[in-house]
């Protein structure tokens, strides 16, 4: 099915090592986010891209890195994790239509930092 | 203060009761409205889109915007035990990349 696909689905990390979330699109989406959710806090954006080769930041890009080399993929990436990054990462794509045709989600990337 | 309040809930009623939700904003400059529905482990999907104050109805499901007092609803007629779930508000402005803003959301149980 058409969609988001976001790996993996769930990761422990220790402190100060680093990771890779990957998401890929196959709906040809110029748009792709990177969300964090977290209890009481909703979703909030860290990077997002409005074309192949183009990122911009967030409301909460610190700690996080991103690359959208291919349009139907944008990595984040986690150069020294911490604590404070224990969360639930959403990857969305969305077409030129603004609100009306919505974003798609992934299914998550639960986060775990000891 | 976060751009969009929503009351985090729970909201637990009787299945076939009308459920009301709420969202208030403060950026005057948002343009489209939406809600997303969130399952537990799952990500959120999109209920239903407007673009100008009033009302807009999609079967159960009745959409309300009041831009003089910065204020969406969501309303669910004959709710049903698979209405359960964590309902997102969301604002977007046109010209940000498409940035959704979201609200916190409010978690909903409908008993049977």
């Amino acid at each position: 099915n058409a969609g988001v696909t976001q790996t993996p689905k769930f990761r422990v990390l220790k402190t100060g090592q680093s990771m890779t979330l990957l998401c890929a699109q196959d709906m040809n989406h110029e748009y792709m986010y990177w969300y964090r959710q977290d209890p009481g806090m909703g979703l909030r954006l860290i990077h997002y891209s409005v074309g192949e080769g183009t990122t911009a930041k967030g409301e909460v890009p610190d700690g996080y890195n991103v690359s959208r080399l291919k349009k139907q993929n944008f990595l984040l990436g986690l150069e020294s994790a911490a604590p404070s990054q224990t969360s639930v990462y959403f990857c969305a794509s969305s077409g030129p239509n603004r609100g009306q045709d919505g974003y798609t989600f992934g299914s998550g990337t639960r986060l775990t930092v000891v | 203060q976060k751009e969009v309040e929503q009351d985090p809930g729970p909201l637990s009623v009787p299945e076939g009761a009308i459920v009301s939700l709420n969202c208030t904003y403060s950026n005057s400059a948002f343009q489209y409205f939406m809600w997303y529905r969130q399952y537990s482990r799952k990500g959120p999907e999109l209920l239903m889109y407007t673009y100008s104050s009033g009302n807009k109805e999609d079967g159960r499901f009745t959409a309300q915007v009041d831009k003089s007092s910065k204020y969406i609803s969501l309303f669910i007629r004959d709710s049903q035990p698979s209405d359960s779930a964590t309902y997102l508000c969301a604002t977007l402005i046109k010209a940000a990349g498409n940035k959704l803003t979201f609200g916190g959301g409010t978690r909903v149980l409908v008993k049977p």
